[in-house]
């Protein structure tokens, strides 16, 4: 079993649709979770940054982990055609080493 | 420029050859990684270095090596290419912030024949 689940998708949604993206995952020793956006042909860039539980939000993002579940979320409200990456989600137990999900594809079309 | 410059971006090799990819970072960071990505895997770390004497095996290091020349340098070596070392490879730095977040390059593609 991997530490971190993800949903490869594709998923392809139209524009101004909310978005929700998951990973879970199986150390409950993670306290660092991170999500990471992929353009195609670029490396990944941090997206959202969270410590522990709780919610996290910045502009159209919001960032939720539920740690109790090993769960953590993403939402994108009012998705652009420029939301179209892949998202991987991250997480570590301390700040030196960051596990990656598989990444999740995701499509918005106008 | 890029703050993490990798080279080559593109590499063709054949069965057996060595090859090497290089980084170098501007950011200033002590901490670097070499990770691959695969379809349906992800990224998986293959090594990290936290400073010039430091270098660490990740989840899947069998078959590469890597060197720290300086702070700023950290480059992968794949000592005799097999073809299911073909993907993406990345480097990312790492500051002394407390967030844990990772810096990338830009990739570079291998593929081995």
């Amino acid at each position: 079993q991997k530490e971190v689940e993800q949903d490869p998708g594709p998923l392809s949604v139209p524009e101004g649709a909310i978005v929700s993206l998951n990973c879970t995952y199986s150390n409950s020793a993670f306290q660092y979770f991170m999500w990471y956006r992929q353009y195609s042909r670029k490396g990944p860039e941090l997206l959202m940054y969270t410590y522990s539980s709780g919610n996290k939000e910045d502009g159209r993002f919001t960032a939720q982990v539920d740690k109790s579940s090993k769960y953590i979320s993403l939402f994108i409200r009012d998705s652009q055609p420029s939301d179209s990456a892949t998202y991987l989600c991250a997480m570590s137990v301390g700040t030196d080493k960051l596990i990656f999900g598989t990444g999740t594809r995701l499509q918005v079309f106008p | 420029d890029a703050d993490v410059t990798q080279t080559p971006r593109n590499r063709i090799t054949k069965t057996g050859k060595r090859i090497m990819l290089e980084c170098s970072q501007t950011k200033g960071h002590d901490r670097m990684y070499w990770y691959r990505q695969d379809p349906g895997l992800g990224l998986r770390l293959i090594y990290y270095s936290f400073d010039v004497k430091d270098i660490n095996k990740g989840e899947i290091s069998d078959g590469y090596s890597v060197s720290r020349q300086a702070q700023a340098k950290f480059s992968l070596s794949l000592e005799s290419a097999i073809p299911n070392q073909t993907a993406l490879y990345f480097c990312a730095t790492g500051g002394t912030g407390n967030t844990g977040e990772l810096f990338f390059g830009e990739g570079s593609r291998l593929t081995v024949l």
